[in-house]
């Protein structure tokens, strides 16, 4: 158990729907990464959150968006869905200590649209 | 152009024997970092390793080391002796400080280790 979670493990829903997923860090970690994994794209950056900031952005749709609350916790939100959104979700947090860098991942949330 | 490249898409090893998992980048910052990271079948994602660029000393986690060779780009993960639960994909990612810490991913490499 990495100790970061993530809701729900499972959604199923329809084009054009919107969803949220949410994401728990490890307790005192301060920063949130999401990550998309799907068939077509393979592994992909979305964005990172540290303490309530956006950090990084990589490819996250304009009909997606996150954000990181004060008690730490990430959502990610999912609008006006396609079926290429069908994909695996992760959010991982992060430790780093001088130069080094650890992440802890979720459980991931499978995300389907049909 | 890619920013990483795994050449394997497959491979094959005996119980107990090391394997290294290959990896190149390509940046032109002097800043970045380098992940591996661990995809069972069953779905999750571990993290393994991470090395930075200004790291004098290959990285080790256990039984995984990161062989970094700065000047050819390259950033291979040595299993030293693989066991049964090593079976897995295997993805190499960077973070590149250039394109505002970007993370970008191969394409993985899928570890069958053989009894």
């Amino acid at each position: 158990d990495s100790g970061v979670t993530q809701t729900p493990k499972h959604l199923i829903t329809a084009t054009g729907q919107r969803v949220t997923l949410r994401c728990s860090p490890r307790s005192g970690d301060l920063s949130v990464y999401w990550y998309q994994q799907s068939l077509d794209q393979g592994l992909q950056f979305l964005i990172q959150y540290y303490n309530g900031e956006e950090r990084a952005k990589g490819n996250i749709l304009e009909r997606f968006s996150a954000q990181q609350f004060p008690d730490l916790h990430s959502e990610l939100n999912l609008s006006s869905l396609e079926l290429g959104d069908s994909a695996l979700y992760f959010c991982a947090s992060s430790v780093e200590r001088g130069t080094q860098e650890t992440q802890y991942f979720g459980p991931g949330t499978r995300l389907l649209v049909l | 152009a890619q920013k990483i490249t795994q050449t394997q898409p497959g491979m094959f090893v005996q119980e107990k024997e090391a394997v290294t998992l290959d990896c190149t980048y390509d940046t032109s910052d002097p800043s970045y970092g380098l992940f591996w990271y661990k995809q069972p079948s069953s779905g999750e994602m571990i993290f393994l390793i991470y090395q930075g660029s200004y790291d004098q000393q290959n990285a080790t986690e256990g039984r995984y080391s990161l062989n970094f060779q700065k000047a050819r780009k390259s950033a291979n993960l040595v299993i030293s002796a693989s066991q049964l639960g090593d079976s897995a994909m295997y993805f190499c990612a960077m973070r590149d400080v250039n394109t505002g810490n970007q993370f970008y991913f191969g394409t993985g490499t899928s570890l069958t280790v053989i009894p």
